[in-house]
């Protein structure tokens, strides 16, 4: 079955670089798009950024210029690096399959920015 | 950018009752839309897409509708387990953008 799952840091310092991984499982990143999307604590969800089946990437524009996603096929890995944290940036980050229409999420990763 | 302006933000409703949920498009989207349910703790789950399909598994209670700016998700016979808040998502467009969400809550 598909399935998604997030991981990385739950604690960065502000100015520091966020890296996290999203595994997947049950389809190929070959075939199907994955997204980033994240969501404030009581707030409603953001979309970051795709990577396409095809190796392409799209960025929401306001995080463009801090926001850099990437992917390892073998590993069935995407990867999501987004630099200059503030502590604006807390909240959930989820990675979904996009394709079609955002039917699969994983569990969400918290990721906390603090000193 | 596609604004999703959703309402209300908050409604109050009865077991039984029949309660809708509006998203208004800043522009055209077709039908590129999708409608989440979340609960505490949860991620989104997907009810609807392309503004009218039901998800797998989802009860018929649950209906989309609408077409280029205007979308409504509505709650038929609703039922304690459907307390959460509700989401749109426009998907036709990037920077994809979701609605600023309702919360269901029991009066």
């Amino acid at each position: 079955q598909v399935q998604l799952k997030e991981s990385g840091p739950g604690l960065v310092q502000p100015s520091e670089t966020l890296s996290l991984t999203c595994t997947v499982s049950g389809f190929s990143l070959t075939s199907y798009s994955v997204s980033w999307v994240r969501q404030p604590s009581g707030k409603g969800p953001e979309w970051m950024g795709r990577m396409w089946y095809d190796g392409d990437t799209a960025y929401n524009s306001a995080l463009k210029s801090r926001l850099s996603i990437s992917r390892d096929t073998s590993k069935n890995q995407v990867f999501l690096k987004m630099n200059s944290l503030q502590t604006d940036d807390t909240g959930t980050y989820y990675c979904t399959r996009d394709s079609p229409g955002f039917a699969y999420w994983g569990q969400g990763t918290l990721v906390t920015v603090s000193s | 950018d596609t604004v999703m302006t959703q309402s209300p933000a908050s409604m109050s409703t009865s077991v039984g009752e029949r309660v809708t949920v509006n998203c208004k498009a800043s522009q055209s989207v077709g039908t590129v839309v999708a409608w989440f349910q979340q609960k505490p703790g949860q991620s989104p789950k997907r009810l609807i897409y392309l503004a009218t399909n039901r998800h797998t598994g989802v009860p018929d209670r649950f209906t989309g509708s609408g077409f280029g700016r205007d979308f409504t998700l509505t709650i038929s016979n609703v039922e304690a387990e459907d307390l959460a808040v509700y989401y749109c998502l426009q998907y036709d467009s990037i920077p994809w953008t979701f609605g600023g969400g309702t919360k269901l809550e029991l009066k």
